[in-house]
């Protein structure tokens, strides 16, 4: 266990569906993390969350919302979804401080299919 | 861009063999550089760093080493066993980055590692 748990493992939705998947972290961390792996490319980071304020967004479609309501939670609300948005979903977590290394703790995913 | 990336997709090697995973990176305003290893169903996992003013770091039966001439690094498996065959993936991070992001890791692509017994 790495102290980071992802909700639900996987994920079978179609394009007009809403869902939402899940991140809690039990480490204490005070930053999240939402990254999108997908085969053949490497892992590409959408957003982070530092003590609940968003610090980045890149350049992520809309149909990805992200939420954070605290610094131990972090959603990542899907709607409309495209089949290219097919990909493993991995959270991560880790104690942020500038100026030293920074060891990001990783879930173990959501693979998504959309249909 | 700026970039990190790895030399060869797949490695295969018998138990007891020691392993290198090599990795070239572009930006040299890079802090530290962290080897990932991931096994199948889970999540990447940390397995070592090296800080940018560094050459060697040892761990538990790896070493990663930095080039900072040629920008490479490379992770050695001492006597690998099947337990280490996964996707290993390097990533570098600016700890002194601007902004309030100082936890951003730019990933490689991975390499494959497969041990046969």
């Amino acid at each position: 266990e790495t102290g980071v748990t992802q909700t639900p493992r996987h994920l079978v939705m179609g394009m007009t569906n809403k869902k939402s998947l899940k991140c809690e972290q039990h480490l204490g961390h005070n930053a999240m993390y939402w990254y999108k792996q997908s085969a053949k490319k490497p892992l590409e980071l959408m957003f982070v969350y530092n003590f609940k304020e968003q610090t980045e967004n890149n350049s992520v479609p809309s149909r990805f919302s992200p939420e954070c309501p605290n610094s131990s939670h972090l959603f990542l609300h899907l709607h409309t979804l495209q089949p290219e948005d097919s990909a493993l979903y991995l959270c991560a977590s880790s104690q942020e401080k500038q100026g030293t290394l920074n060891i990001q703790y990783f879930g173990a995913g959501t693979r998504l299919s959309v249909l | 861009g700026e970039s990190v990336g790895l030399h060869l997709p797949t490695l295969s090697v018998q138990e007891g063999d020691n392993s290198i995973i090599n990795c070239a990176y572009s930006n040299s305003a890079s802090d530290y550089f962290i080897w990932y290893k991931q096994e199948s169903g889970k999540g990447p996992q940390f397995i070592i760093d090296i800080r940018s003013n560094m050459d060697k770091r040892q761990g538990q039966r790896v070493t990663v080493l930095l080039n900072k001439t040629v920008k490479h690094l490379s992770l050695q498996i001492a006597a690998t066993q099947p337990g280490d065959s996964a996707v290993y993936f390097c990533a570098e991070q600016q700890a002194n980055a601007g902004g309030t992001s100082y936890g951003k890791l730019t990933f490689g692509q991975g390499t494959i590692l497969t041990v046969h017994p």
